[in-house]
Order: C-alpha cells, then structure tokens, then sequence
C-alpha cells in the first residue's frame, strides 16, 4: 500500500478517551471544510464536512466545531479506538463557479495508547 | 463497492524516463483531482477536472507534467522527463460536484508510489 512518513505532530490518547485535533485554516473565504483520515497505506478517508454557515455538525463518534472568527476547526472522536490511529488532515475549500480552490493542512498523527 | 483504482501502485524509474498514471474514477462521478504527497510538501493538488475538462492546473509543473482525461473512464497523469524531486505517491480523487460548482465528498484512491531514482 501508499504511505507517506511524514514528520508530523502527534497526539497520543488513551483508548476510551476523547480525542480533539486541531486545525487552523487560512482563508477566510473558505465556505466549506472537511475531515479527512489516513490509514498507513491508503489514500485519505473523508470522514466529515462542515460549510461555513454553521459552527457545529456531528456524525458518528466525530464532532467537528468551526470557529470562524480565529479561523480554527477542530475534530472530536468521541470514545476513541485503536481503528483510530491514522493521519487526520482538514481540508479547505473557497468555492468558484468555474474552480473550487481545495487545501489540505499539514496533518495530525493520532496514537491510541491501549 | 465504487472505489477509484489506480495504476500502477508502484513505479521506479530512471530520471529522464517517462511515467504516466491512470486512474478509473468512480462510474458517474463527474470531477477528478491529482495529489501528491510528500514529506515535505504534505498533500498538494496538481490538476482537477469537471465533465472531463481541466479547471485548474495550477498546482502541477507546466513543463513536464499534463494531466489529460481521454474519457469519462480515465484520467492520466504523465511526468516527462522525471526527475527524483518527482519521487512521491501520487494520489487520484473523484467525486460529484452539483451545479454550485462545489464539489463535494472526494473519493481517494490508493495511491501511486513513484521513486525516480
């Protein structure tokens, strides 16, 4: 499989315990965002999206929050379990009629201590 | 189960040599992107196509790179001459943009690890 060793920040969580990644965005006209997960090996796995009209959305197990006045959304993995550990990138993106404008952060690595 | 494939998943190559990638997107899907990632660079976008036609290729090396679409079914990717900064996986994505010209959920592939040596 595809992988990148990226020298990346880590976050090492304890198995059960909530997990919050971070992510500070660039743009201010960015109008829709998104969570990507990378498993060793695999290409990124969208995992949720928020558009700028709203400050929370939640899924299942994962909460994302935008704050858009310091420009900053965040990743909650509620319960977080081994078949978390991966690379979680957020991506942003200014929307066009002819070309949406796409950038992904640099990423975070997930650990989950057992 | 729609996945993007892929090919080949993995290329060496001499610098100099030719190295075309393709992708088969998703049926129905109706946008494409090229990524490629990098230690150092992280994920960047090289080139992004809607109805097979290229919207911004911005992000890839006019020079030695193209990224064509000859069908529906395929998108390529060629680095001619390569060269070992060229060295990295290389990613296709696809997905459905609405009449907003947003696009929303990208599907990623598998990736194209390619080191020229």
């Amino acid at each position: 499989g595809e992988s990148v060793g990226l020298h990346l920040p880590t976050l090492s969580v304890q198995e059960g315990d909530n997990s919050i990644i971070n992510c500070a965005y660039s743009n201010s006209a960015s109008d829709y965002f998104i969570w990507y997960k990378q498993e060793s090996g695999k290409g990124p796995q969208f995992i949720i999206d928020i558009r700028s009209n709203m400050d929370k959305r939640q899924g299942q197990r994962v909460t994302v929050l935008l704050n858009k006045t310091v420009k900053h959304l965040s990743l909650q993995i509620a319960a977080t379990q081994p078949g978390d550990s991966a690379v979680y990138f957020c991506a942003e993106i200014v929307s066009h009629s002819s070309a949406s404008k796409i950038i992904f952060g640099s990423g975070t690595r997930l650990s989950i201590r057992p | 189960d729609a996945r993007v494939t892929q090919t080949p998943r993995h290329k060496v190559t001499e610098m100099g040599q030719e190295v075309t990638m393709r992708c088969q997107p998703i049926l129905g899907h109706n946008t494409v992107f090229w990524y490629r990632q990098t230690m150092m660079q992280g994920l960047e976008l090289l080139a992004y196509f809607r109805n097979r036609a290229p919207l911004d290729d911005s992000g890839m090396p006019k020079d030695r790179f193209s990224a064509e679409m000859p069908d529906a079914t395929l998108a390529t990717l060629k680095i001619q001459p390569s060269e070992p900064r060229d060295s990295a996986v290389y990613f296709c994505a696809s997905g459905l943009a609405g009449t907003s010209g947003v696009t929303d959920t990208q599907y990623f592939g598998p990736g194209t690890r390619l080191t020229v040596l």
